[in-house]
């Protein structure tokens, strides 16, 4: 197993533009989380998917903001229009659902966003 | 709703000496709670985690925390400090897993 992937790893793009991110969570977890993380700050939840069904979605997450899992594997991250406060390290982490306990999630590298 | 708060956003310490990251955290029901190490530029990984049973937990690196409900603490120590131990840390509550809330981080630094 190769852990979380994200790409690409960084992502330099003018204002205004679209970008989209994709995660490869660890095979067989069936919980998938995006979260952002800006300089000095902890993770910020953006929202998860438990396999396809996206569960959750935080504030946070603009109308800019789109993410998918079809099928349940991996998952994008899309932000349309993309503002300079968008500048920031987004991060996927999967974890797996589990009956008897709940378990840690499993980050990837991330994906360092900068908006010019 | 569950939440995390770090006291202390910046510790330095002594390489060798003891390293204390504190963690408090605020939940209506018993949490699940984690603590999490970051380097420049990397996503995080996992130093240890409470989930039931035991109240003092070990993690990698020699890192242990104990949870300590009447205090609503998880504070992080390691007994000596060595300069790979430099990083940033972040202590995690979930209830059931569906989000996990993050504190906003300690910056470790270890003097030579």
């Amino acid at each position: 197993d190769t852990g979380v992937s994200q790409d690409p790893r960084h992502k330099i793009t003018k204002r205004g533009q679209n970008v989209t991110f994709r995660c490869d969570p660890i095979s067989e977890h069936n919980r998938l989380y995006w979260y952002r993380q800006t300089l000095g700050q902890g993770p910020e939840f953006l929202t998860y998917f438990q396999n396809e069904a996206q569960l959750e979605k935080s504030r946070l997450l603009s109308d800019r903001f789109s993410a998918e899992r079809p099928k349940g594997s991996f998952s994008t991250l899309e932000i349309q229009r993309t503002e300079q406060g968008d500048s920031a390290m987004y991060l996927c982490a999967s974890s797996p659902r589990t009956v008897k306990e709940t378990t840690e999630a499993f980050f990837g590298q991330g994906t360092r966003l900068t908006v010019v | 709703a569950q939440s995390v708060t770090q006291l202390g956003s910046h510790v330095s310490v002594s390489e060798g000496a003891l390293v204390l990251l504190r963690c408090n955290y605020s939940s209506s029901v018993p949490p699940y709670l984690f603590w999490y190490v970051q380097y420049p530029n990397q996503g995080l990984q996992l130093l240890l985690k409470y989930t039931t049973g035991a109240t003092l937990v070990k993690g990698i690196n020699g890192f242990e925390a104990e949870f300590k409900k009447s205090e609503t603490s998880f504070h992080l120590t390691k007994p000596s400090a060595h300069m790979s131990d430099a990083a940033e840390y972040f202590c995690a509550v979930t209830l059931v897993g569906d989000q996990f809330y993050f504190g906003t981080g300690t910056s470790l630094t270890v003097i030579p």
